[in-house]
């Protein structure tokens, strides 16, 4: 198994600019999670979603879209990049809905200019 | 919601000692607490959890403990190596459907050797 799976693992933005960030999971866990990262804050929830057609906003979903069509995918979108949300993006999966072991994926480093 | 505090935010040990990061939540409804390790530039792995249900737990040189009563749990660490000096996060969660795991702001764990 690969696990779960990040892309890409670094960009550039200008402010103003969209993205996907992507997210794939082969384990057929049901529960998908987005967090990012700052210093000093440690994982703050953006967006989850507890099984394919449902999603729901976490601590900090303001400026992100999520959708969960398949049970392997979780794509997060950047609607229209600010500098404030330059972090790094980790996406997590679960086999139940209930968060037991999270497994995280490598990671997107984003810096927003 | 739930609030998760963790303390201290660095800790620098010498080699061989024992390290101790303490968390404490809010909500006396959580009972499943996780720990988690990431690596500099890696992703955050499990390393060890305890439920509500249980007062201690040990995995070779590393434990949790919990106090309920107090709300807070702690990460033991015995006979430091180099290696355990990474970022270390607890969190917190009442496990049942739509929660969120909700998690501390981190510990910097330095080994010196």
């Amino acid at each position: 198994n690969a696990g779960v799976t990040q892309t890409p693992k670094f960009q550039v933005l200008k402010t103003g600019q969209s993205m996907t960030l992507q997210c794939a999971q082969d384990m057929n866990h049901e529960y998908m999670s987005w967090y990012r990262q700052d210093p000093g804050m440690g994982l703050r929830l953006i967006h989850y979603s507890v099984g394919a057609g449902i999603t729901d906003q976490g601590e900090v979903p303001n400026g992100y879209n999520v959708s969960r069509s398949t049970t392997e995918d979780f794509p997060l979108r950047l609607l229209s990049a600010a500098p404030s949300q330059t972090s790094v993006y980790f996406c997590a999966s679960s086999y139940g809905t209930e968060q037991e072991t999270q497994y995280f994926g490598p990671g997107t480093r984003l810096l927003v200019l | 919601g739930e609030n998760v505090e963790q303390h201290p935010s660095t800790l620098s040990v010498q080699e061989g000692d024992s390290a101790v990061i303490k968390c404490t939540y809010s909500d006396s409804a959580s009972n499943y607490f996780p720990w988690y390790k990431q690596e500099l530039g890696k992703r955050p792995q499990l390393i060890i959890d305890i439920r509500s249900n249980v007062g201690e737990k040990k995995d070779q040189r590393i434990a949790v403990t919990l106090n309920k009563t107090a709300k807070h749990f702690s990460l033991h660490i015995t006979e430091t190596q180099p290696e355990d000096s990474a970022v270390y996060f607890c969190a917190a969660i009442k496990m049942e459907y739509g929660n969120k795991l909700v998690f501390g702001a981190g510990t910097i764990l330095r080994v010196k050797s």
